[in-house]
Formats: C-alpha cells, sequence, structure tokens
C-alpha cells in the first residue's frame, strides 16, 4: 500500500492567516492526489482532485501543488468556515490511502 | 436522496468475527464504485477496502487483507463486510461510502458509519 504522510497534524490560525499543509507519497503517485475537508458529522468534501484542479464551486481560496511524491495545500486568507480537518488522498493505487489528517483550528 | 446506511457494528472480542452491512439507496448503486473507510478513535481516515460497481474487482488495504471479505449484492443494492480475527487496533468507526462517477478515486458521500470495538 502507498503511504502517505501529511504535516503538520494539528495547527492554528487567525482569520486572514495564510495556511499550508503538506503531503508526501512513499513511492511516485503522479499527480493522483486529492484534498478533502471533513467537518464533524458530515461526508468528506472534496477540494482539489488531480493535485491541483479546483472543485467547482469551492473557493478560490484554496489551492494546491506538486507532482511525484511532494504535494502542498494552501487556504491563502482563513476564514472562520474553514474550521475542520484536512486530508490528502492518493489515488494511484488502491486502495486509495489517506493521510494523517490536519485539524485546522482558528485562533 | 443519496443515502448509506451501515449497520452491524458492535462489541466484539479479540479474535471475534462481526458482519457490516451497508444498504444504498437514491442511486443506482451498480454504476458506482464503493469503498469502506475507517476511523479510529482519535485518528484519520483510512480506506480499507474499495470495490468495483459490478464487485468483480475488489481491493483491501494490507492491515485487513486476510481477514476481512468484502461482498456486493447490486440485486440488494447492499454491501457486506465479514470481519474475522479482528484485533483492538480494528476499532474504529465504519464508513460505507461512495465514490463520485466523474472523478476516480473522489469520494461523494458517506452513511453515518457504525462503530465496532475490540475488546475483551
Amino acid at each position: 500500500d502507498i503511504q502517505m504522510t501529511q504535516s503538520p497534524s494539528s495547527l492554528s490560525a487567525s482569520v486572514g492567516d495564510r495556511v499550508t499543509i503538506t503531503c508526501q507519497a512513499s513511492q511516485d503517485i503522479n499527480n493522483y492526489l486529492n484534498w478533502y475537508q471533513v467537518k464533524p458529522g458530515k461526508a468528506p468534501k472534496l477540494l482539489i482532485y488531480d493535485a491541483s484542479n479546483l472543485k467547482p464551486g469551492v473557493p478560490s481560496r484554496f489551492s494546491a501543488s506538486g507532482s511525484g511524491t511532494d504535494f502542498s495545500f494552501v487556504i491563502s486568507s482563513l476564514q472562520p468556515e474553514d474550521m475542520a480537518t484536512y486530508y490528502c488522498q492518493q489515488y494511484e493505487n488502491p486502495p486509495y490511502s489517506f493521510g494523517q489528517g490536519t485539524k485546522v483550528d482558528i485562533k | 436522496q443519496v443515502q448509506m446506511v451501515e449497520s452491524g457494528g458492535g462489541l466484539v472480542k479479540p479474535g471475534g468475527s462481526l458482519r457490516l452491512s451497508c444498504a444504498a439507496s437514491g442511486f443506482t448503486f451498480s454504476d458506482y464504485y464503493m469503498y469502506w473507510i475507517r476511523q479510529a478513535p482519535g485518528k484519520g481516515l483510512e480506506c480499507i477496502i474499495y470495490v468495483s460497481s459490478s464487485g468483480a474487482t475488489i481491493y483491501y488495504a494490507d492491515s485487513v487483507r486476510g481477514r476481512f471479505t468484502l461482498s456486493r449484492d447490486n440485486a440488494k443494492n447492499s454491501l457486506y463486510l465479514q470481519m474475522s480475527s479482528l484485533r483492538a487496533e480494528d476499532t474504529a468507526v465504519y464508513y460505507c461510502a461512495r465514490e463520485e462517477s466523474d472523478l476516480v478515486g473522489a469520494i461523494d458521500s458517506w452513511g453515518q458509519g457504525t462503530l465496532v470495538t475490540v475488546s475483551s
């Protein structure tokens, strides 16, 4: 199985701050990476697919980049509604493994 | 509306067995790839099973391969997860999830989950 290493595990930032999360794959996954936002009691919400494509309807403050084994996810200006846990997920090889998650809190 | 309802969770002793079910409704079940995803207490998401729309192809995570067996019944719009040789580390909420039709790997909905607790 492909291992996904995500960091940090948690962070606390102020409204308006820029937030960066990284995700590293144990092998080359090309650009087969999703980023999700998960709030308690809700299904994961897909934000980014193919490593850098913003899903239609997702605010443009969310972005991501990377390919191969190293990826990053950015919230350019953190908003109160962005408080959630964020996960990367590879879909190069099934079953499609997730990173450990990053819990984002608002200071 | 799209709905998945998981059932069958509970308390089981280490080494024991349990069978989970996922009943889907509100969509053409036979058209979709499906997942079982679990979340241990205080931990992140773990994708343990990925099954093709027909059920002919099933992928298992290393952590459950050889102990868990999935079956899919498209006539009953259901997934069944037979879990055996259960360990403490299998304690988690188990979710049945649907893959979005247009985006490989993308989850677009899941159920409320069912809690499995493995403890003596």
